[in-house]
């Protein structure tokens, strides 16, 4: 069955830090991958995503994720983060054999400190 | 920007009663699902919907959950008796198609069973 994996469930960087948020799946067939984000008291957003082509894929708000298929990843970076990006991300994942269910991650909660 | 909207947005309810949540979906999204995620853990697919008929459902959609367009924007997740361990966050989402395709999500309902 398929797994998402993110391995921080809580990260506290500073402003201007870089930010770097693992995203790990088992699956072996193609998969469409996501990330969204769910700010305080909002709804969950989609970040970006990535379903073919390129695999560094840029999405609102600076951020930006890699998909790397030998190391079955999809990480979430930002070079400067602000204390508005303080949230809880989410990684995500579909597939056709599977009937395209999103198959959720377990969140990283990201506080930034001003 | 059109967006899910779902109603209540929490609701306490005793053990044994139906719960009925309410779901407006992005009005020409044609793809609509439930999704539940019990504190401190994942997001959990529950069903998907399409055409209206149910097109998947995973295995924590059993007899006791139902779900319904009753009319032209309306979807609703019905939970027929509930137990103490389908207190969660319900979210529902909806897409314009199935494949590859972003899930747009509504703020939830916190539902909470004593």
């Amino acid at each position: 069955a398929q797994s998402v994996s993110q391995h921080n469930h809580h990260v506290i960087l500073s402003e201007a830090a870089s930010l770097e948020l693992g995203c790990n799946y088992s699956y072996g067939g193609t998969v469409n991958l996501f990330w969204y984000v769910q700010y305080p008291g909002q709804h969950l957003q989609l970040l970006l995503k990535y379903f073919s082509g390129d695999p560094l894929v840029k999405g609102i708000k600076g951020f930006e994720a890699e998909f790397i298929k030998s190391k079955f990843s999809f990480n979430l970076r930002k070079p400067s983060v602000q204390w508005s990006d303080t949230a809880e991300y989410f990684c995500a994942v579909n597939a056709k054999d599977s009937n395209y269910q999103l198959i959720w991650g377990a969140g990283t909660k990201l506080i930034i400190k001003p | 920007e059109p967006e899910v909207t779902q109603t209540p947005s929490h609701q306490v309810t005793q053990m044994g009663q139906e719960v009925i949540l309410r779901c407006v979906p992005i009005s020409n999204h044609l793809y609509f699902y439930w999704y539940r995620q019990i504190l401190g853990q994942k997001v959990e697919f529950l069903v998907s919907f399409y055409n209206n008929e149910i097109s998947e459902k995973s295995e924590i959609f059993d007899d006791q959950f139902s779900v319904e367009r009753p009319d032209g924007s309306n979807f609703t997740l019905k939970i027929r008796s509930t137990k103490l361990e389908d207190s969660a966050m319900y979210f529902c989402a909806s897409s314009v198609q199935r494949f590859q395709e972003t899930q747009y999500f509504g703020p939830g309902t916190r539902l909470l069973v004593l």
